[in-house]
């Protein structure tokens, strides 16, 4: 079974402040997905950042970073420069296939919250 | 650029009631899913779909729920007699496999509030 860990419930910061969103996750699969979704208020689930578990090359997209470590089982998640619209919940998953389709498990969630 | 979208975007309804919720995954996908979202909670998976049939499911997909492609494009949700506890917000997504990303496309969601 699969399992994603979020362990920041609440991260509260002023605007301009970089902010480090933390993802922990176990699977037995050798090849896997691991995605960072945003959810505004508004509900929809963002799609923000991809990677697979044969590229542990970190990489920068505007203001978003990705830290993924397969030997701590980490996929860490940096906005530089936060802004007020910044705020929202973000979900770390993990996808693999699984029988014979895809399974796609959500962390907790990251409540963001940037200050103005 | 291709979508899911789902209807409604929020529904209310009485106890006891059958609900249907619907999707209309990306054409070109294949696997179709629906996850849902208790409000303040994580997003749970319910089912997918592959190939006409239901390929997995979890232990919320009770008897209670069903799902269909009754022709070819969209994709329902049907609860049958609905509870307080099913209110929540429901996505529907599709996926690509077979050379894929390993991305599921998520709907914007639909909003069930159960009186």
């Amino acid at each position: 079974a699969q399992k994603v860990t979020q362990a920041q419930t609440e991260i509260s910061v002023v605007e301009k402040e970089d902010v480090t969103l933390d993802c922990v996750y176990e699977t037995r699969d050798t090849t896997y997905y691991l995605f960072w979704y945003k959810q505004p208020p508004s509900g929809e689930l963002v799609f923000l950042i991809r990677r697979n578990s044969f590229d542990e090359q970190n990489e920068i997209s505007g203001r978003y970073s990705w830290n993924f470590q397969k030997s701590t089982s980490s996929f860490n998640f940096t906005i530089t420069a936060s802004q007020v619209v910044d705020s929202a919940v973000y979900f770390c998953a993990l996808s693999v296939f699984s029988g014979s389709a895809r399974q796609l498990t959500f962390g907790s969630g990251t409540q963001l919250t940037v200050l103005p | 650029e291709p979508e899911v979208t789902q209807t409604p975007s929020h529904q209310v309804t009485q106890m006891g009631q059958e609900v249907i919720l619907r999707c209309v995954p990306i054409s070109n996908h294949l696997y179709f899913y629906w996850y849902r979202q208790i409000l303040g909670q994580k997003v749970e998976f319910l089912v997918s779909f592959y190939n006409n049939e239901i390929s997995e499911k979890s232990e919320i997909f009770d008897d209670q729920f069903s799902v269909e492609r009754p022709d070819g494009s969209n994709f329902t949700l049907k609860i049958r007699s609905t509870k307080l506890e099913d209110s929540a917000m429901y996505f529907c997504a599709s996926s690509e496999e077979t050379g894929g990303t390993g991305e599921l496309f998520f709907g914007e969601g639909s909003r069930l509030t159960v009186l």
